[in-house]
């Protein structure tokens, strides 16, 4: 069975330009999670979808973020201007019911 | 707002030596206490869940403990391959993202032959 799958796995830009990252979960996995660690941080939780249904975004730091999860598959999470404070490790996690999360291998963004 | 705390930051141990992590958490009303291991370059992999205080699980050189306030995850005699950061993390009471975690900044484990 394939695990969760994250693009790029490294993305570097200058501030003000945008980036996408992808995540694909584990198939059958109504619940997809995007968390990010930044510099010398703990992990923190972003948003949570439910199929393709935002059931928290609390997280999410402002809105020069922007997630979507078209059809209930992968899912998508855009930045849009990049700032300096975005650099980061962004992990996606995908669960079927409880919060066992298997994550995918996180997408590296260094914004210069 | 909820913390967990781990302590300690690193910890170097020889192959063989037992010891123990610690995972302190403050949240009123814990639905689970979950153990993550991660290796570097590696997204975290879920090692256990704990629901309540007394709760005890074992997983090979693994074993999780908790209390009301703490939990310990126990390291019986390792390996060098047990090397990696150990990630505690708590499950927000109340709401419907049960996957919505508070995680711990980490216990770096370094495990000399």
């Amino acid at each position: 069975e394939a695990g969760v799958t994250q693009f790029p796995s490294h993305s570097v830009i200058e501030k003000g330009q945008t980036v996408t990252l992808r995540c694909d979960p584990i198939s059958g996995h109504d619940n997809l999670y995007w968390y990010r660690r930044v510099m010398g941080k703990e992990i923190k939780f972003l948003l949570h979808f439910v199929k393709e249904s935002k059931q928290d975004e609390s997280g999410m730091p402002n809105n020069r973020f922007l997630a979507e999860r078209t059809g209930g598959t992968y899912s998508t999470l855009k930045v849009q201007p990049a700032e300096l404070e975005d650099s980061g490790v962004y992990f996606c996690a995908s669960a079927k019911y409880t919060g066992e999360l298997f994550f995918g291998e996180g997408s590296r963004l260094t914004v210069l | 707002e909820d913390q967990v705390t781990q302590s300690p930051e690193a910890l170097r141990l020889q192959e063989g030596e037992s010891s123990s992590l610690n995972c302190s958490y403050t949240v009123s009303g814990l639905r689970g206490l979950f153990w993550y291991r991660q290796d570097p370059g590696k997204g975290p992999e879920f090692l256990f869940t704990l629901y309540s205080a007394g709760e005890e699980k074992e997983k090979e050189r693994l074993k999780a403990t908790l209390t009301k306030k703490e939990s310990f995850l126990h390291i019986t005699a390792p390996k060098p391959e047990d090397s990696a950061t150990y990630l505690c993390a708590v499950q927000e009471p109340g709401g419907t993202s049960y996957g919505k975690l508070t995680f711990g900044q980490g216990t770096i484990l370094t495990v000399h032959p």
